[in-house]
């Protein structure tokens, strides 16, 4: 069966430091991958797209990169801050315009 | 700004009463979903749809029904509601193959 799968346990890290989650996903064959940043209450935000042929994207502090042989992506953010605590989801296109997400990632920057 | 507007913020309704969740979309996107998110579990697609009164099951559609009849509105139909579908009810618009946007959540109780 097709799997998601983020790191269920928060991330504890200290402000200033590069925070790294992860996306593994089996049974996909994705285009691209995304990943997004949620609040509590809120609605997810994206943050960065990635495809197939791309092999490293970099928006300001994030980078994002896509292992398709691995079948993972990993999620940098550089130079932590405490407003970069949140949750981030993964999301992959799953054929035919369907989107799913991994149950995410908790982090929590600490002065 | 693309914008994602979901008719209510917070919802309670009784066991067995049809409930609607409207969300309306304006920048004409293709793509609509509807998720929902409890805790531990994640988003979890339900219905999504890909073009005027088109739509596809997503991994829990029991339950649920939807309807698209333009292409900025895209409901969500409890058909006879049940406690535990007491949850955080999310929509989502996107242009094929992009980053979903999504609206500010509705937070639904069954009682």
């Amino acid at each position: 069966s097709q799997k998601i799968e983020q790191n269920s346990e928060a991330l504890n890290i200290q402000e200033g430091k590069t925070a790294t989650l992860t996306c593994n996903y089996t049974n996909y064959s994705p285009a691209y991958l995304q990943w997004y940043r949620q609040d509590p209450g809120r609605g997810p935000v994206f943050l960065l797209l990635i495809r197939e042929n791309e092999k490293e994207k970099r928006k300001e502090r994030l980078k994002v990169t896509f292992d398709t042989t691995l079948k993972q992506s990993l999620f940098h953010i550089t130079a932590s801050q405490p407003a970069d605590s949140a949750t981030y989801l993964c999301a992959l296109e799953g054929g035919g315009n369907k989107l799913t997400f991994g149950t995410g990632t908790q982090l929590k920057v600490e002065l | 700004d693309v914008k994602v507007t979901q008719s209510s913020r917070y919802l309670v309704k009784r066991t067995g009463e049809k409930v609607f969740l409207e969300c309306v979309q304006d920048m004409d996107h293709e793509n609509m979903f509807w998720y929902r998110q409890d805790p531990g579990l994640g988003l979890r697609l339900i219905y999504f749809s890909y073009d005027v009164k088109m739509k596809e099951k997503g991994d829990i559609p029991e339950g649920y029904s939807v309807s698209r009849e333009k292409k900025e509105r895209f409901s969500l139909i409890l058909e006879s509601a049940s406690t535990n579908q007491t949850s955080m009810y999310l929509c989502a618009s996107s242009m094929v193959n992009t980053e979903a946007f999504f609206g500010q959540g509705t937070r639904l109780t069954v009682v």
